[in-house]
């Protein structure tokens, strides 16, 4: 069976500063892994995606995120945050070609300080 | 840029009414998906559709709940009769596929007094 564990449910960075968003997973077969953005009143939006190939995933907003097998972790980071990061971000899982659900991690809510 | 658009955003309503929202999904999308979201449960998934046909509604209590897509640029999520408890925003997304990534609308904004 598929989860998702995301690490924090708070993480508070200096404007600026590096941002790493932690995420585990588990799964049976290869998955699919993204990650998600909500701003408040908002529905989620996609920030990345991995199916197969590089490991190195680049999304919008100069986020990117690293699939490495070997810890089952799918970590988002931004090199330098930005006020207008602020907002809930989600970790999400799927079995891959021919699975049937898409499992959510609980969130973590970026703060970002000026 | 195409969007799910979903009505109403906000609902308030007394408990022991019905309760009906609707989603209109992207065009060409054959999957659609229910959320729930709370501060306790956080995105819960009540129920998905794929091609209009129900594939999973385990996430949604059966006695009250109730998804249907009477066509294909039509789901609804229908509430009767309402509690408190069902006080939540509802979310509907689509997507090409079941493990593809999900468009979400702006949800539905749901208050039971």
């Amino acid at each position: 069976a598929q989860s998702v564990t995301q690490l924090g449910s708070h993480v508070s960075v200096s404007e600026g500063a590096l941002v790493l968003l932690r995420c585990n997973y588990s799964s049976s077969v290869p998955p699919y892994l993204f990650w998600y953005v909500q701003y408040p009143n908002q529905g989620l939006q996609l920030l990345l995606k991995y199916t197969t190939g590089a490991t190195l995933v680049k999304g919008i907003n100069g986020f990117e995120a690293e699939f490495k097998k070997s810890e089952t972790s799918f970590h988002l980071t931004k090199p330098s945050a930005h006020m207008s990061d602020a907002a809930e971000y989600f970790c999400a899982v799927s079995e891959g070609p021919g699975g049937f659900k898409t499992i959510f991690g609980a969130g973590t809510r970026l703060f970002v300080k000026a | 840029d195409a969007r799910v658009t979903q009505t109403p955003r906000h609902k308030v309503t007394e408990m022991g009414q019905e309760v009906t929202m609707r989603c209109q999904p992207i065009l060409g999308h054959n999957t659609v998906f229910w959320y729930r979201q709370t501060m306790m449960q956080g995105l819960e998934l009540l129920a998905y559709f794929r091609n209009r046909a129900p594939l999973d509604d385990s996430g949604m209590p059966k006695d009250r709940f109730s998804a249907e897509m009477p066509d294909a640029t039509l789901a609804t999520l229908k509430i009767q009769p309402s509690e408190p408890r069902d006080s939540a925003v509802y979310f509907c997304a689509s997507a090409t596929g079941s493990n593809q990534p999900q468009h979400f609308g702006d949800g539905t904004r749901l208050s039971i007094l």
